[in-house]
């Protein structure tokens, strides 16, 4: 089974809507990282997420980490086009100073106007 | 711009062709990374180099081979690839011990 499971794995919203997105680790989490992709690009840094009951926001993107359920969420309060493409989450499993980030399979959001 | 550079952005090959990727970075990182991006899989973690010496080496096969001459610069030669190895190949750096990458845009590799 995946280490670091996403879900759901494609979304399509509203213009205007909510929606949420989640990510869950089988192993402990010593950070959590959100990213988001545009199709066939590089992937761009959103929140980094370390202590238990942390929630980071930026715009209109707010990140939890629910650290008893190894899970993190990520919600997009009225979502808007410039929302649309894939989430993913990396975990780090390992600890301090690690250079291994596993990551989930990705969400892909797309937004319809 | 994201600060990561990737050359080229879609290559075309034979499986005995011998071609190279390149990544170029100016952000003052000191760590670089090859993740390889397939469809409905996760993001595959090839190569981290730091202070241009290689810290992990993920099972890869040995027809990929990374190279840091420093640590602006990373490339991943190809040789005898095989069709199983088209992916977008994704460069990122990042400072020593820092999980947040900057990631390029990737290299879209289509092996023939």
């Amino acid at each position: 089974s995946q280490e670091l499971e996403q879900s759901p794995q494609s979304l399509i919203v509203q213009e205007g809507k909510n929606l949420t997105i989640n990510c869950t680790s089988s192993k402990t989490l010593y950070g959590l990282y959100w990213y988001k992709q545009k199709y066939g690009e590089g992937l761009i840094f959103l929140m980094m997420l370390q202590k238990g009951g942390e929630e980071k926001s930026h715009e209109k993107i707010t990140a939890k980490l629910d650290e008893k359920k190894q899970q993190s969420s990520l919600h997009i309060t009225a979502s808007q086009p410039s929302h649309a493409g894939i989430y993913l989450c990396g975990a780090d499993h390992s600890g301090a100073g690690s250079y291994q980030l596993t990551f989930g399979k990705g969400t892909k959001l797309s937004v319809i106007p | 711009e994201t600060g990561v550079t990737q050359t080229p952005r879609h290559l075309v090959m034979g499986m005995t062709n011998k071609k190279s990727l390149k990544c170029e970075q100016h952000l003052g990182h000191n760590a670089m990374y090859w993740y390889k991006q397939s469809a409905k899989k996760p993001l595959e973690l090839m190569f981290v180099y730091s202070l241009e010496e290689r810290v992990e080496n993920n099972s890869v096969p040995s027809r990929f081979s990374p190279e840091c001459p420093n640590s602006s610069h990373l490339f991943l030669h190809l040789h005898t690839l095989q069709p199983e190895d088209s992916a977008l190949y994704l460069c990122a750096s990042s400072h020593a011990g820092a999980n947040v990458l900057t990631f390029g845009a990737g290299s879209r590799l289509t092996v023939l």
